[in-house]
């Protein structure tokens, strides 16, 4: 079974619109990380926010926010006010560091923003 | 700029050949992942070193081969090439075993194989 599930292979946004990208995840672990990574074409691995699975609030950093909903194991992104540079593949993620230390990874949502 | 480097970053070379990819983490970080991230396999995990020593093991072919060093660098070995490792390998470290926080990603070596 996947540990980390992406529905939305590609989206389409106009600029300046708020987006959110899917994710669910699975895991019998209390004690887990979820993480959203952002590739442009250029190729690396950008950061972008955490969330601990203990954080009480949803992590906000910049126009990037997570919606945490536990019970649902869901993390989805949030970027609010688009800009063309949101263009690239995100990728969502989960380390569970009971088990190990790897990162898990999505198969990602290519996101583009329309002019 | 993560403070994670590797090279080369790019890489081409023929079947059958062997190559080495070489990652220098963040200052102060012990634990080292790699990572290959092709079209069809998504991004996988290959393996974790701490403090030189192998941590974990993923989905990593026994062609395939890494170290950590004293200094903390670390080397993933490639050999026997086939067409099908031509992909994105990607190096991260973290401080520690069992961090919660993120794992800091280099730019990548983008190998072909021909």
């Amino acid at each position: 079974a996947q540990k980390i599930t992406q529905t939305q292979p590609g989206m389409f946004v106009q600029e300046k619109e708020a987006v959110t990208l899917d994710c669910t995840y699975d895991t019998s672990d209390q004690s887990y990380g979820l993480f959203w990574y952002k590739q442009p074409s250029s190729g690396e691995m950008i950061f972008l926010i955490y969330q601990g699975s203990y954080d009480e609030q949803n992590a906000t950093e910049g126009r990037y926010s997570l919606n945490f909903q536990k019970a649902r194991k869901s993390a989805n992104l949030v970027i609010s006010a688009s800009q063309l540079g949101d263009s690239a593949m995100y990728f969502c993620a989960m380390r569970e560091p009971h088990r190990d230390d790897k990162i898990i990874f999505g198969k990602g949502t290519r996101l583009h923003i329309l002019p | 700029d993560s403070g994670v480097t590797q090279t080369p970053k790019h890489l081409i070379t023929a079947t059958g050949q062997r190559v080495t990819l070489r990652c220098s983490p963040r200052s102060g970080d012990l634990s080292v992942y790699w990572y290959q991230q092709s079209l069809d396999q998504g991004l996988q995990f290959l393996i974790q070193y701490y403090n030189g020593e192998e941590r974990a093991k993923g989905n990593i072919l026994e062609r395939f081969s890494a170290q950590q060093f004293p200094d903390l660098h670390s080397e993933l070995n490639l050999s026997s090439l086939e067409l099908g490792d031509s992909a994105l390998y990607f190096c991260a470290s973290s401080p520690g075993l069992a961090a919660i926080g993120e794992q800091f990603f280099g730019p990548g070596t983008r190998l072909t194989v021909l």
